[in-house]
C-alpha cells in the first residue's frame, strides 16, 4: 500500500535560514511524488512535481529513492514561505497526501 | 477559466442530520476527486469519479456517505446521518488526467457537526 509519511507537524525558522521539509514514502513501484502548499485563506495548490526537476519559488525536491524520501528545501527561507505544505504521492490516477506541516518563517 | 468550486464553503449542523456537499469540476475535466481533512490528520482520500463513473470509492468511510456525479457534471456528497467525528474540511479536485498540471483543487467546505 501506498503511504506517505511526513513527520513534522510544525516547523519554524527564521528568514534567511535554510529550511527543510521532510517527506517519506513506502510504495512497491516506481512514485511519482509531488509538493502541494496552502498558503493561508488560499487554496491548495500544487508546488512542484519530481518528474519535472523544477525550482519554484527557491524550493527544490529530490527524490532519493535508497531512503524512500522527497524532502523539500530552499536555502533562504522568507516570511512568505509560511503556509501548510503537503507531500503526496500519486499512483494509477490515484493522488495521496501525507499530514502536512505548518512552516512558519519569523522575521 | 473557472476553477474548482465547491460550496457551501462553511456548514455548521446538528449530529443527525444530513448535509449535502456540492463541487463543481473544470470544465472538460473527467477525474473527480473528494478528500477530507480531519483536523490535524492527513488529507485523506475518500473517492474518484471518471465522468459518472465511481472509479475507486475505497476511502469511504461508511455508508452514511453518499457521492454522485450524474451526468459526469458536478458531484455531489451527502452525510446522513451525520456525526460529530464527520467534522473537518472536505475537498474537491479534478484533473484531465495524468499529473502534468496536478490536481485543481476546490477551496474546501468545512463541516462542522455540534
Amino acid at each position: 500500500a501506498q503511504r506517505v509519511t511526513q513527520p513534522e507537524k510544525l516547523l519554524s525558522v527564521f528568514k534567511g535560514a535554510p529550511v527543510e521539509l521532510k517527506c517519506n514514502y513506502s510504495y512497491s513501484g516506481s512514485p511519482e511524488l509531488f509538493w502541494y502548499v496552502q498558503y493561508s485563506r488560499q487554496r491548495l495548490q500544487l508546488l512542484l512535481r519530481h518528474i519535472s526537476r523544477e525550482s519554484i519559488k527557491g524550493f527544490t525536491a529530490d527524490l532519493n529513492k535508497g531512503e524512500t524520501s522527497f524532502h523539500l528545501k530552499k536555502p533562504f527561507a522568507q516570511e512568505e514561505d509560511s503556509a501548510m505544505y503537503y507531500c503526496a504521492l500519486y499512483n494509477n490516477n490515484d493522488m495521496r497526501f501525507g499530514a502536512g506541516t505548518r512552516l512558519t518563517v519569523k522575521p | 477559466e473557472a476553477g474548482v468550486t465547491q460550496f457551501p464553503s462553511h456548514s455548521v449542523i446538528e449530529k443527525g442530520q444530513t448535509v449535502t456537499l456540492r463541487c463543481d469540476p473544470i470544465s472538460g475535466h473527467d477525474n473527480l476527486y473528494w478528500y477530507r481533512r480531519v483536523m490535524g490528520k492527513e488529507i485523506k482520500f475518500l473517492l474518484h469519479f471518471v465522468k459518472e463513473s465511481k472509479q475507486d470509492e475505497s476511502g469511504m468511510p461508511n455508508n452514511r456517505f453518499l457521492a454522485e456525479r450524474t451526468g459526469g457534471t458536478y458531484s455531489t456528497l451527502k452525510v446522513q446521518p451525520a456525526e460529530l467525528e464527520d467534522s473537518g474540511v472536505y475537498f474537491c479536485a479534478s484533473s484531465q488526467g495524468g499529473t502534468e498540471y496536478g490536481y485543481t483543487f476546490g477551496s474546501g467546505t468545512r463541516l462542522t457537526v455540534v
